[in-house]
């Protein structure tokens, strides 16, 4: 069964670096997203992707904040600078165009020191 | 802003027994409806979801029910299962929009 898939799996960083999460989106899925969750908060949407651009993003999707889709494969998510409050789980998703349910990877552990 | 609620954090249900798990919502915009299973160490799993011009879809063992008067729906799993223990996460979408808004989650637990 066709699944998106997220590496790494962890990721360790130290606090003002630069991160790359990178998610290779199942193959016939024109929609891809990055959500995040905070150790004990809610699953929270950051951005969606569709066309090559982005088509909707939250606040917490500033200016820190970059996707991109550098090739017909692969999609990621980069923080610029991070934060100790970055860490958390990101999970990147996929959905059809004329779908309505996204399917998720399994995330990647950030963790900011 | 927690306009998707759930408000039991945990449910213990025997093994054979329904599960019911509750999502309440407050944003009358939302037109769709999805329940996420999540194991922990994994990503959410779709599990079913709903329309907002159904009160009711049916698959296998799970059975989701939507009450849009009362911004209320639930989740029927029967019968339950130990491998349905995991965290439950209702998810609901405006019409038009991109983003999936989350519940807090139900952490369900099938004892033998």
């Amino acid at each position: 069964e066709p699944e998106v898939t997220q590496t790494p799996s962890h990721q360790v960083t130290q606090m003002g670096q630069e991160v790359i999460l990178r998610c290779v989106p199942i193959s016939n899925h024109l929609y891809f997203y990055w959500y995040r969750q905070i150790l004990g908060q809610k699953v929270e949407f950051l951005v969606s992707f569709y066309n090559n651009e982005i088509s909707e993003k939250s606040e917490i999707f500033d200016d820190q904040f970059s996707v991109e889709r550098p090739d017909g494969s692969n999609f990621t998510l980069k923080i610029r600078s991070t934060k100790l409050e970055d860490s958390a789980m990101y999970f990147c998703a996929s959905r059809l165009l004329m779908g309505t349910e996204a399917f998720f990877g399994q995330g990647t552990r950030l963790t900011v020191v | 802003d927690q306009q998707v609620k759930q408000n039991s954090p945990s449910l213990s249900v025997q093994e054979g027994r329904i599960s019911i798990l509750n999502c309440d919502y407050t944003n009358s915009m939302f037109d769709y409806f999805l329940w996420y299973k999540k194991y922990p160490a994994e990503g959410p799993t779709f599990l079913i979801s709903i329309s907002s011009i159904k009160d009711k879809n049916e698959d296998g063992r799970f059975t989701v029910f939507l009450n849009k008067s009362a911004k209320h729906l639930s989740l029927h799993i029967v019968p339950s299962q130990p491998g349905d223990s995991a965290v439950y996460f209702c998810a609901a979408r405006e019409e038009g929009a991109q983003k999936l808004v989350f519940g807090q989650g139900t952490r369900l637990t099938i004892n033998p």
